[in-house]
């Protein structure tokens, strides 16, 4: 069976500052890991994912994320802050299974 | 590309009355389909998925059921409504390996 934790369910940040979001995952085979980027009344649209290629994924939107596996962690990154970054994230796994399962979400709010 | 179209956007039901909610998938072929429900706070909760035409899992006992009727449909159902079923349903389809498409969901509130 797989999950995800997300820790931290509210994160706020200043405009222009670092945007770090974290992840821990548990898996009982190889992981393939999502983030998924909610805006409010919508549905999810994907930012990246680890599918066992490189360790540090670039997404979207100047997101990264970067697997390491020796701390079952995949968190996700974004140098600098923008306002239109405010939405809720969501941390997703899959054990290959084509199911995948959420983590709670952390919504990001931005200060301007 | 893989896209899913999911109505209505919204929706506001008594409580006792019936549900359809509706979700095709178009650019895909044999796509395995979700519905997921997201009540606020508590992230997502994966209710069915479909491998093909007529197969259903349900991953939680409720008050809702599905169907998969032709191989890019996808129908979420209920013969009566509960409070408790109100929340934003999110049908998805993964037609590529690893990773979801997810509609713009529906947002149902049970009165």
């Amino acid at each position: 069976a797989q999950s995800v934790t997300q820790l931290g369910s509210h994160v706020s940040v200043s405009e222009g500052a670092l945007v770090l979001l974290r992840c821990n995952y548990s898996s009982s085979v190889p992981p393939y890991l999502f983030w998924y980027v909610q805006y409010p009344n919508q549905g999810l649209q994907l930012l990246l994912k680890y599918t066992s290629a490189a360790t540090l994924v670039k997404g979207i939107n100047g997101f990264e994320a970067e697997f390491k596996k020796s701390e079952t962690s995949f968190h996700l990154t974004k140098p600098s802050a923008h306002m239109s970054d405010a939405a809720e994230y969501f941390c997703a796994v899959s054990g290959g299974d084509y199911k995948l399962s959420f983590g709670a979400g952390t919504t990001v709010t931005v200060r301007a | 590309s893989q896209t899913i179209h999911q109505w209505p956007a919204t929706l506001v039901q008594p409580v006792g009355s019936p549900l359809s909610l509706e979700c095709t998938v178009e650019g895909t072929s044999n796509p395995n389909l979700y519905w997921y429900r997201q009540a606020a706070g508590r992230g997502l909760q994966l209710l069915f998925y479909s491998v093909g035409i007529g197969q259903i899992s349900s991953e939680v006992p409720q008050n809702l059921s599905a169907s998969r009727p032709q191989d890019r449909q996808f129908i979420l159902s209920s013969k009566k409504l509960l409070l408790s079923d109100s929340g934003f349903y999110l049908c998805a389809g993964s037609g590529q390996i690893y990773g979801y498409t997810f509609g713009s969901g529906t947002r149902l509130t049970v009165v």
